[in-house]
């Protein structure tokens, strides 16, 4: 069973300037969330979809940040303008429905220094 | 919201011996936990679970307890391994809620 593809791994980007991140989640996982992870510290839940429906976005900078799912698979993650204090490692994870946090799969993540 | 407290940040153990990280939460709601372990360069795995009608769950070398009363609950790792170094997460969440609120995570070094 292939797992969660993210890309890039690794971007570097000057304060400002606008990046986006993709995630291909498990086959068939209806749930898709996208995490921040700052060095040091626990992901952090951004946004989290069901299909191409917003479950929760409560703690997504909707200023700066957006993200979408289209057809209820493939989702991106866009950030614009980025701040310094967006350097973090941003994990797309998946699951299916049902039990909170089980059979919750994460990809390798993206790691965004923004300088 | 859920707050969940993670102790040691950093833990340094011989191989062979044990290890145990310990986690408290807030949210007396909470009944589902989680336990992840990230490598580097890699995302977080989900290793092993418990829920709150069980005070107690093992795999091979890795336990996990639960004082619901204290809302207190902790990883036991036995006989480690130099592959078991790697930063471990708890986390917190409610049956039917996916929202899973993770601990500050805990970098475990095993000596050879």
């Amino acid at each position: 069973e292939a797992g969660v593809a993210q890309s890039p791994r690794y971007k570097i980007i000057e304060k400002r300037q606008s990046v986006a991140f993709w995630c291909n989640p498990i086959s068939g996982h209806a749930t898709l969330y996208w995490y921040q992870q700052i060095l040091g510290q626990g992901p952090k839940l951004l946004i989290q979809f069901q299909n191409n429906g917003v479950v929760d976005d409560s703690q997504l900078p909707k200023d700066r940040f957006s993200a979408e799912r289209l057809k209820g698979v493939d989702s991106t993650l866009k950030i614009q303008p980025a701040k310094l204090e967006d350097s973090a490692v941003y994990l797309c994870a998946s699951s299916s429905p049902g039990l909170a946090g089980a059979g919750k799969y994460f990809g390798p993540g993206t790691r965004l220094t923004v300088t | 919201g859920e707050n969940v407290e993670q102790h040691p940040s950093t833990l340094s153990v011989q191989e062979g011996d044990s290890a145990v990280i310990k986690c408290t939460y807030s949210d007396s709601a909470s009944n589902y936990f989680p336990w992840y372990k990230q490598e580097l360069g890699k995302g977080p795995q989900l290793i092993i679970d418990i829920r709150s009608n069980v005070g107690e769950k093992k795999d091979q070398r890795i336990a996990v307890t639960l004082n619901k009363t204290a809302k207190h609950f902790s990883l036991h790792i036995t006989e480690t391994q130099p592959e078991d170094s790697a930063v471990y997460f708890c986390a917190a969440s409610r049956v039917g809620y996916q929202k899973v609120t993770f601990g500050t995570g805990t970098k475990l070094q095993v000596i050879p």
